[in-house]
Formats: structure tokens, sequence, C-alpha cells
């Protein structure tokens, strides 16, 4: 159980462009999802908080125009990278939280490579 | 704000036993986790404290001590495949994970 999806694993885009990544949960229900991101030989990094039906929160930092995030059910989270620029190349991973759960689930992670 | 520390490198003979060393400063906890982390994939967790004392699984045990902010990753009996990055992250208040830079351990037969 307490599985992660996220689509796509890898996306190759060009500067300018925007690119849309899915984080599922597929056996339980996610009232808190995460999204993170790691640049090579770095650690994760949180970027926001989403919780199902309510605005994002940013950490510090992060621009919340360029990294457009939706919790629009309780197993689906999307992160929109908009006007993706080469220094937004890095490897996005979302994880998720059960109600009752202290555990995150991480998903396997969407390699984004803005050329 | 957060702090975690941990080393950079360890390495260890196939076999052996390497402990990781983790220590921390944070603004609330809600336990400490240890993950490992292959290259190009997901961490997967390893572990999770949130008493003092230490658990047992296996091959791999975790130690926390709150009052003092530290906690070690034992790994036993190493394998070739353990070489990984193994990241110890501390859960603070609204169950935000904050995790250190990760630990790169290299096993060698």
């Amino acid at each position: 159980g307490a599985v992660v999806s996220q689509h796509p694993s890898r996306v190759i885009c060009k500067s300018g462009t925007s690119v849309k990544i899915e984080c599922r949960s597929l056996d339980f229900q996610a009232t808190t999802m995460f999204w993170y991101r790691q640049f090579p030989k770095q650690s994760l990094m949180l970027m926001a908080t989403s919780n199902e039906g309510s605005k994002a929160t940013y950490e510090q930092g992060v621009e919340k125009d360029k990294f457009l995030i939706n919790h629009a059910s309780l197993t689906l989270s999307t992160l929109t990278v908009t006007s993706a620029h080469p220094e937004d190349s890095s490897f996005y991973i979302c994880s998720a939280r059960g109600s009752r759960d202290y555990e995150q689930y991480f998903g396997p992670g969407t390699r984004l490579t803005v050329t | 704000g957060q702090n975690i520390d941990q080393p950079t490198e360890m390495t260890a003979t196939e076999g052996a036993i390497v402990q990781i060393n983790c220590t921390y400063q944070t603004s609330g906890f809600n336990g400490l986790f240890w993950y490992q982390q292959h290259a190009g994939e997901a961490p997967t967790f390893l572990s999770y404290n949130v008493l003092d004392g230490l658990e047992e699984k296996g091959r791999f045990s975790s130690f926390l001590s709150r009052s003092k902010g530290y906690s070690y990753l034992l790994l036993k009996e190493l394998q070739m495949k353990d070489s990984a990055s193994y990241l110890c992250a501390v859960s603070g208040n609204d169950y935000k994970l904050s995790f250190g830079a990760g630990t790169t351990v290299t096993v060698r037969a």
C-alpha cells in the first residue's frame, strides 16, 4: 500500500514553455502533498505544501507564479513550471501524506531538462 | 529555521558496519526519518524515530536522542547494494520534512 506515482518520469522542453507534472496517490487519500526539488549532488529542498481544496503554501524563495500547484482532489496534485528556463532543470519529487500518517510517501520523481 | 548536519561521505568494506551520524537543530519536532536514495531515484523510507532510543529493523538500526539533537543510522553486514546516499530528515511543524545534505556511502569489496 501507500503508492505514489508521478508523470512524466522524464521531460525535455524548450526554454519559455510550460511543463505540468502530475503526482497521484494510488491507494490512499492524500490530505497533504509536498513538492521537492533536488539539484545534482544536493539534498531535497521543499518547494511547497499542497492541501486538497486550498491554496498551496510556498517556501521562502520559491516563486508561486512560476511554480503553479493545484491539489484538486485527494489523490492528485499537479505542479506546473511556467516559462521554464535552463536553471529550472532539476529532479522534481512529490510526496503524499494521509490524514493519520506521520510518514510521507515519495513518488519516483520527474527529471526536467530545459534546453 | 532548520539546521541538519551529517557527514558528506563514508566508505566501508562489504560485510562491515557503518554508522552515519546526524545532528539537528529545528523549530518543532515530530520525528526523525532516515531515507536511502540511489542516484536518479526517489528516496525510500528506512526508519522513523520519535522517542529516544534504538529502533532495529533487520540490518538497519536507528537511534535518537532528542535532548542532544542527535541520531544515527547503523548499517550492518554491508552489501554492495547498500552503496547509496542516506538522508537524515526531521519532521517539524506541519509535518514538513527538512533534509540534511545526505551521506554518500560507498561499499567496497
